[in-house]
């Protein structure tokens, strides 16, 4: 199966922050790399696909991009509504697997 | 637009099974690939499997093969799981997905006697 070391799992920042989240794959999976937002209660948000690509309605501050086997969540500058957990999934190969989340919170 | 409306919560007994729905709307239900995903409390989050309602070819993670049944009814755009033999450590929430991306509310189960 393929591996997704997700890193920090845990991240405080502040409103304004610029901040970033990784994902590793074990092998690689081209761009089939999405990033999802969890809020406390809630089911999970698709943010991006295809490593790069903003879903609708995701607001332009996110962004995502790749370096080899690393894929990177960016937020230009950190609102109060982003405090979240934060999935990556590679959905290249079955099973589809999931990193281990980001809990982003407030510092 | 897309909707996926799960079934209510579940509170079963060690041994039994439960079966959960996922009733579809707002798109072609036959077009998309239906996932399903656990999140045990306060953990990741699990790929279970994949139906395509189309034709009913499935796929599954090896670690749910015999735990997870995945199959669908076309007349109503209604995706259902049922899991068997279930013991604490299904306990969990379980989602369905129209291909991971637009995902139901989710379906709290609680496995206890």
């Amino acid at each position: 199966d393929i591996q997704m070391t997700q890193s920090p799992s845990s991240l405080p920042a502040s409103l304004g922050d610029r901040v970033t989240i990784t994902c590793r794959a074990s092998q690689d999976i081209g761009n089939y790399l999405r990033w999802f937002q969890q809020k406390p209660g809630k089911s999970p948000r698709l943010m991006i696909y295809g490593a790069t690509n903003l879903a609708a309605g995701v607001p332009s501050r996110f962004s995502g991009s790749r370096s080899g086997s690393d894929y990177s969540l960016t937020i230009s500058s950190l609102e109060s509504e982003d405090m979240a957990d934060y999935y990556c999934l590679q959905s290249k190969e079955s099973p589809y697997t999931f990193g281990a989340g980001t809990k982003l919170e407030l510092k | 637009q897309v909707k996926l409306l799960q079934s209510g919560a579940a509170l079963v007994k060690p041994g039994a099974s439960v079966k959960m729905s996922c009733k579809a709307s707002g798109y072609t239900f036959t077009d998309y690939w239906v996932s399903w995903v656990k999140q045990s409390h306060g953990k990741s989050l699990e790929w279970i499997g994949e139906i395509y309602p189309n034709s009913g070819a499935t796929n599954f993670n090896e670690k749910f093969k015999g735990k997870a049944t995945l199959t669908v009814d076309k007349s109503t755009s209604t995706a259902y799981m049922e899991l068997s033999r279930l013991t604490s450590e299904d306990s969990a929430i379980y989602y369905c997905t129209r291909a991971l991306m637009g995902w139901g509310q989710g379906v709290m189960v609680t496995v206890s006697s």
